[in-house]
């Protein structure tokens, strides 16, 4: 089955203990990205992919890292998390031509304390 | 820097109605442009997507259209059905197919 996974899906954290979410896609897609949900903010892109060992940033980078090592992970970091990192994260992946149709992931709800 | 904006934040209608729900965006140099909708506490599922090139798309009751040179976007819904209530969110691409602007979304209630 075609799918995007993230882990965890849940996680309660403190302030400043380094965290990493996984995201794993079966879809040989190029591009991947990562996505924060807040109320009244909506879904802000943190960082994207267009493939291996590319990244770029997004609207709302900071606090965060990402790596690309292989085509089919997209781990997302948090090396010292703070409050006003609660929230909603979605990781995403497409082809980088055309049919660029984006995949969700399930989301993982992040509480830093 | 491009804005996307979804009027109304909420929508509640009566089921059977045919429905338009709108995006904009400030910046008409796009990629394409995608409608999604995510139930409670779920993920994000695609609906429809429309490159540049494009003026519509269909699937089933759902037709989306896209005119670059207004900014706008729609997404015409025929027949509403409660199993339509969700949120609608409508996202950009920009022209050089990398960055991806979200709207606020559009709260859809279908009353039975």
């Amino acid at each position: 089955e075609a799918q995007v996974t993230q882990n965890p899906r849940y996680l309660i954290t403190v302030t400043g203990k380094k965290l990493t979410v996984t995201c794993s896609q079966n879809m040989n897609h190029e591009y991947m990205s990562w996505y924060r949900q807040d109320p009244g903010l909506g879904l802000r892109q943190i960082y994207y992919s267009m493939n291996v060992e590319v990244t770029d940033k997004g609207d709302v980078p900071e606090g965060y890292k990402v790596s690309r090592k292989e085509k089919r992970n997209f781990p997302l970091i948090l090396e010292s998390p703070s409050p006003n990192q609660t929230s909603l994260y979605f990781c995403a992946s497409s082809y980088q031509g055309r049919p660029d149709t984006q995949y969700f992931g399930p989301g993982t709800r992040l509480t830093v304390l | 820097k491009q804005e996307v904006t979804q009027i109304p934040a909420a929508l509640s209608v009566p089921e059977g109605e045919n429905l338009v729900l709108n995006c904009s965006f400030t910046d008409s140099a796009i990629y394409n442009l995608q409608w999604f909708r995510q139930d409670p506490g779920k993920g994000l599922t695609s609906l429809l997507l429309i490159q540049s090139s494009q003026r519509e798309q269909t699937s089933g009751r759902l037709n989306a259209s896209l005119d670059k040179s207004s900014g706008r976007s729609t997404l015409y819904i025929a027949a509403s059905q409660p199993g339509d209530s969700a949120t609608y969110l409508c996202a950009v691409k920009d022209s050089s197919a990398s960055k991806i602007i979200f709207g606020s979304g559009t709260r859809l209630s279908i009353r039975p």
